[in-house]
């Protein structure tokens, strides 16, 4: 089974500052991968960045980067320089690399609110 | 190219009552995914498809789900006696591969549909 915890409430930062989002996560598979998505109003989930568990480098993708921390759990989103346009919730979601099964498994999201 | 898309956007409907969503994955995609995300919840898989095949069906809440993908393209999402629980957005993603070693095998969603069930 695989669970995602995501509790950090509301975030709030200023516009052109870094902003560290929480997950932490837990699973039986040996070989896994992490995701973000991000979710404006508009309903869409959008990919964000991904992370191998067996992956030696930390993800990064433009402004996004992973902090992937094996041994506490975690892999946390990292976006700099916000923009007005990242506020959204932002879900962590993991999925067992072996077997054919690709289903996610989603934590409960955090929202992410940024200040001009 | 064209996304995952969605119809309808938006469905109202009677307890009771009949209804039918559907997804059209990326063009080349081999698999499919259904989830259901209620408010201020992240998305919960329901059902997976590998072609045609319904390769996961174990998230599925009851016998009056059930999805289809016959020419391994399009799928339907078929909820019978809705029931005001059944009130959520249902999302559609796909991948281009699934459980294939090396591939992330990225799921890109589509917009949703919106089933409020009155």
């Amino acid at each position: 089974a695989q669970k995602i915890t995501q509790t950090q409430p509301g975030m709030f930062v200023q516009e052109k500052e870094a902003v560290t989002l929480d997950c932490t996560y837990d699973t039986s598979d040996p070989s896994y991968g992490l995701f973000w998505y991000k979710q404006p109003s508009s309903g869409e989930m959008i990919f964000l960045i991904y992370q191998g568990s067996y992956d030696q480098q930390n993800a990064t993708e433009g402004r996004y980067s992973l902090n992937f921390q094996k041994a506490r759990k975690s892999a946390n989103l990292v976006i700099s320089a916000s923009q007005l346009g990242d506020s959204a919730m932002y879900f962590c979601a993991m999925r067992a690399i072996t077997g054919a099964n690709s289903k996610l498994t989603f934590g409960k999201g955090i929202t992410l609110s940024v200040r001009p | 190219g064209a996304g995952v898309s969605q119809t309808p956007s938006n469905k109202v409907t009677e307890k009771g009552k009949y209804v039918e969503l559907r997804c059209d994955p990326i063009s080349g995609h081999t698999a499919l995914y259904w989830y259901r995300q209620s408010l201020g919840q992240g998305p919960e898989f329901l059902i997976y498809f590998q072609g045609t095949g319904a390769a996961d069906d174990s998230g599925l809440p009851n016998d009056r789900f059930f999805a289809v993908r016959p020419e391994g393209s399009v799928s339907t999402l078929k909820i019978q006696r809705t029931e005001r629980g059944d009130s959520a957005v249902y999302l559609c993603a796909s991948s281009l591969t699934a459980g294939v070693v090396g591939s992330t095998d990225t799921q890109y969603f589509g917009p949703g549909t919106r089933l409020t069930v009155l």
